[in-house]
């Protein structure tokens, strides 16, 4: 079985600090990772992707994640906050081409000025 | 662009009044999906097709069904919408055969019934 358990269901920080959104996935088999951001009321947009190429993967809006293969993580960070980051991020995981996504619960970002 | 297109981005219906949801997309992917979103909540997945093949998931209720007529096009039909059926519908499109193939997403339509 896949799944994913993102651990903090809400994170806020001051615009121009950094962002860490941390997830763990569990997954029988060497698995695809994915983190996508939903702006309110907007459909989902890839941020990245972990395909097993590079274990470091950069996204897109200065989004990077790393893959942690002996700490089953796939956190997600940024160096410096915009008030335009302010939105839900899902990490998501496939453990075959056959299989749908499966979603994390969320994390809620919140960008103070 | 190529894209996942959803209309109406907004509906709503009365309850219990059949209601269709559309979904387009130009990216002539084989797989198309139908997520459920409520309020603060990840998306369910209520079902999806390999090309013609119907998936349903297990807890979908039988009153959600889908349509999908050719490889561009994929309905969602809410028979008799309760008050519990309000939420954000999304559809997405992925190529069938990667484990890293990613998911394209709509906008979503957001369903309200009174």
């Amino acid at each position: 079985a896949q799944s994913v358990t993102q651990l903090d269901s809400h994170v806020s920080v001051s615009e121009g600090t950094p962002v860490l959104l941390r997830c763990n996935y569990s997954s029988s088999y060497s698995p695809s990772l994915f983190w996508y951001v939903q702006h309110p009321n907007k459909g989902l947009q890839l941020l990245l992707k972990y395909t097993s190429a590079a274990t470091l993967v950069k996204g897109i809006n200065g989004f990077e994640a790393e893959f942690k293969k002996s700490e089953t993580s796939f956190h997600l960070t940024k160096p410096s906050a915009h008030m335009s980051d302010a939105a839900e991020y899902f990490c998501v995981v496939r453990t075959s081409g056959n299989t749908p996504l499966v979603f994390g619960k969320g994390t809620r970002l919140s960008v103070i000025a | 662009d190529a894209m996942v297109i959803q209309n109406p981005r907004y509906q709503v219906t009365q309850f219990g009044k059949p209601v269709t949801l559309s979904c387009s997309q130009t990216l002539n992917h084989n797989v198309m999906y139908w997520y459920q979103q409520k309020s603060s909540q990840a998306p369910k997945l209520l079902f999806h097709y390999y090309d013609k093949d119907f998936n349903n998931e297990a807890d979908t209720p039988d009153n959600f069904q889908s349509r999908r007529p050719n490889t561009s096009f994929c309905f969602l039909d809410i028979r008799s919408p309760g008050l519990g059926d309000a939420a954000m519908y999304l559809c997405a499109t992925s190529r069938q055969g990667g484990v890293n193939t990613e998911a394209f997403f709509g906008q979503g339509t957001r369903l309200t019934v009174v």
